[in-house]
């Protein structure tokens, strides 16, 4: 069993659509998250950041973490087609080093 | 742009070579973390580096290696390469003991054939 799960999708939505993103993972020692983004041979650009549970909004994100299910969600509201790209979640059990566990990643593609 | 270089960006080898790939950390950053991205996957821890040491590895032979330097850039050497290393490897740039995100770099898409 992989450490974080994530449906590797590909997900088709339209402009302006709500987009849910979500993961699963297995170490209850993870303790904080994140969500990159990534566009095609890029590397991955860092979105959002959490510790423990909870929710996290900037802009047109939000993250939510919910350790009691292991489960953790990407919002992101009025889609846009820049919003096209793979989404990656990982967790870490601390914040003392970049020891990250990914998923396989979402493709998402916003159609106009 | 997240201040993490890596080069070269693309780069083809033969099975059995060796090859090495460089990444300059983001400033005021001390530590730096290798992944393997093989396509359709996410990345793959293989070490990281602090103070010019190891402190910690992922599931990777031992012809997967490194290095950091006192300015805190790092290499990764892989010998006698095989034709599954092809990927996209990345570097993370962050401050070991701070509460600091992880910022990559660009990544080096290594093709072995």
């Amino acid at each position: 069993q992989k450490e974080v799960e994530q449906d590797p999708g590909p997900l088709s939505v339209p402009e302006g659509a709500i987009v849910s993103l979500n993961c699963t993972y297995s170490n209850s020692a993870f303790q904080y998250f994140m969500w990159y983004r990534q566009y095609s041979r890029k590397g991955p650009e860092l979105l959002m950041y959490t510790y423990s549970s909870g929710n996290k909004e900037d802009g047109r994100f939000t993250a939510q973490v919910d350790k009691s299910s292991k489960y953790i969600s990407l919002f992101i509201r009025d889609s846009q087609p820049s919003d096209s790209a793979t989404y990656l979640c990982a967790a870490t059990p601390s914040n003392t080093g970049n020891q990250f566990y990914f998923g396989t990643g979402t493709s998402l593609t916003v159609i106009p | 742009e997240t201040g993490v270089t890596q080069s070269p960006t693309h780069l083809i080898k033969t099975r059995g070579q060796q090859v090495t790939l460089r990444c300059s950390s983001q400033s005021g950053h001390n530590t730096v973390s290798w992944y393997q991205q093989a396509l359709g996957q996410g990345p793959q821890f293989i070490f990281q580096y602090y103070r010019e040491e190891e402190n910690g590895r992922g599931n990777f032979p031992p012809r997967f290696s490194g290095l950091q330097f006192p300015n805190y850039s790092s290499e990764l050497n892989v010998n006698a390469l095989e034709l599954d290393d092809s990927a996209l490897y990345l570097c993370a740039s962050s401050s070991l003991g701070e509460d600091t995100e992880a910022f990559f770099g660009q990544g080096t898409r290594l093709t072995v054939v």
